[in-house]
């Protein structure tokens, strides 16, 4: 696609419900990123796909975090049993090489209740 | 830890004013220094540096890269209320996912 789009753009999750956030990356870039980011503060790396491989976890906050990416095209963050300090925008990037920018989504901005 | 910080976290400016943002960088292996604007949610890409010294330029935006310092700067000439938003600095590094380390952000607002 032109650029890479985020679906749900908002979601509202009581607390204790599991969500699911997709990315379609830009066609062709193989690198991916998930990037949280709590109001007035900067992303904050999650997680990072080369192709369908998961190279790099170390920013997922907890065990009920969850990243993937099957076919090396969609990826999927799932959180599970939300509580609220989870609110915050959810941003995906990709980029076409390791060594090049990356591009972001819209991002999906959830809010637990 | 790596660690990017930005300064002045906030700027009011009038229209036609001159901006000078700050970027300082703690990266193990950094390779590469980016800047994004972010209104409302999508971060767009402006400018990448990797080299000390050499300018980029777009338009009336302008960065360059100081490695021995540790430090970039984002210029903004002649502003206008159409570059209010929020800038972000982020040092990405050559080992491991090159993943970027984001600041906080410098959060600019031009007044009419």
């Amino acid at each position: 696609g032109a650029g890479v789009s985020q679906s749900p753009r908002y979601k509202v999750a009581k607390r204790g419900q599991d969500v699911a956030l997709r990315c379609d990356p830009i066609s062709g870039h193989v690198s991916l990123f998930w990037y949280q980011q709590a109001l007035g503060q900067g992303p904050e790396f999650l997680t990072y796909f080369q192709n369908e491989a998961q190279l790099d976890k170390s920013g997922l906050p907890s065990d009920r975090f969850f990243a993937e990416r099957p076919e090396g095209s969609v990826s999927t963050l799932k959180i599970q049993r939300t509580q609220q300090e989870d609110s915050a925008v959810y941003l995906c990037a990709s980029r076409i090489r390791r060594d090049t920018e990356a591009f972001f989504g819209q991002g999906t901005r959830l809010t637990v209740v | 830890e790596d660690k990017v910080v930005q300064s002045p976290l906030s700027l009011v400016v009038h229209e036609g004013d001159t901006v000078t943002l700050n970027c300082s960088y703690e990266v193990t292996n950094f390779r590469s220094l980016l800047w994004y604007k972010q209104e409302k949610k999508a971060p767009t890409f402006l400018f990448m540096l990797t080299s000390s010294g050499i300018e980029k330029k777009s338009g009336r935006l302008s960065s360059i890269l100081d490695k021995k310092e540790l430090f970039s700067i984002l210029n903004i000439t002649a502003t206008q209320t159409g570059d209010s938003a929020i800038y972000l600095c982020a040092g990405g590094a050559t080992s491991g996912t090159y993943k970027y380390i984001f600041g906080t952000g410098t959060r600019l607002k031009v007044l009419a």
